[in-house]
């Protein structure tokens, strides 16, 4: 079965840096898009980044644009986030989720599967 | 930004009820838009993609329809375990953006 299984958050100061990490297995890692979506405490889902399935092109909301990036390790089946010089407004459960179906084509398709998230607290 | 609306933002209803959740975008993004399901504390799940086609393993008590500016998630027979908080996403182009939530709530 699917698991995406999310890893290194806690409390980090503003302007630092923190790496999360999503472990996956039960799929071919390698075939799916992969995003980070999170959710502020008390408040609504909110899409962060996307990468292909093959690493050859990402997108941002525009907050977090020029501070984090997306990437992966394909022989590794884990998906990054780099955060760099978090805000107190990047405070959040952060999830992975997966796309649906492999596609070649640059364009955004359905997520299907949610990590179970973790916390990311940006504060001094 | 495509801007996605739902209402009502809180719905109080019955056991047994059915119920409609509405979600609105802000420009056409044709039937690319998703429904999720949210429990307090838990990731959320994926209930239907293309505004009407259910994921697998989801329940036919669920049911999307719409296209182009105006979707519905309808919820039939309501059970305990469907008293939730309900988004609504679009991808039809980046970035992706959710609507703000439905909380449905037991009467």
């Amino acid at each position: 079965q699917v698991q995406l299984v999310e890893s290194g958050g806690g409390v980090v100061q503003p302007g630092r840096s923190l790496r999360l990490s999503c472990a996956a297995s039960g799929f071919t890692f390698s075939s799916y898009g992969m995003h980070w979506v999170r959710q502020a405490p008390g408040k609504g889902l909110e899409w962060v980044a996307v990468i292909s399935y093959d690493g050859s092109n990402e997108y941002y909301r525009d907050s977090v644009k020029d501070r984090f990036t997306i990437s992966r390790d394909n022989s590794k089946n884990t998906l990054y986030l780099q955060m760099n010089s978090p805000r107190p407004e990047d405070t959040a459960v952060y999830y992975c989720a997966k796309d649906a179906f492999h596609t070649p084509a640059d364009r955004a398709i359905e997520i299907d599967y949610w990590g179970q998230g973790i916390l990311v607290t940006v504060s001094s | 930004d495509i801007q996605m609306t739902q209402s009502p933002s809180s719905l109080s209803a019955s056991m047994g009820d059915r119920v409609t959740l509405t979600c609105r975008a802000s420009q056409d993004i044709s039937n690319y838009l998703a429904w999720f399901q949210q429990k307090p504390g838990k990731a959320p799940k994926s209930l239907i993609y293309a505004a009407s086609s259910l994921q697998s393993g989801v329940p036919s008590k669920f049911s999307g329809s719409g296209s182009g500016t105006d979707f519905t998630l309808t919820i039939s027979s309501l059970q305990p375990e469907d008293f939730a908080t309900y988004y609504c996403q679009q991808y039809n182009s980046y970035p992706i953006t959710f609507g703000q939530g439905t909380r449905l709530e037991i009467k």
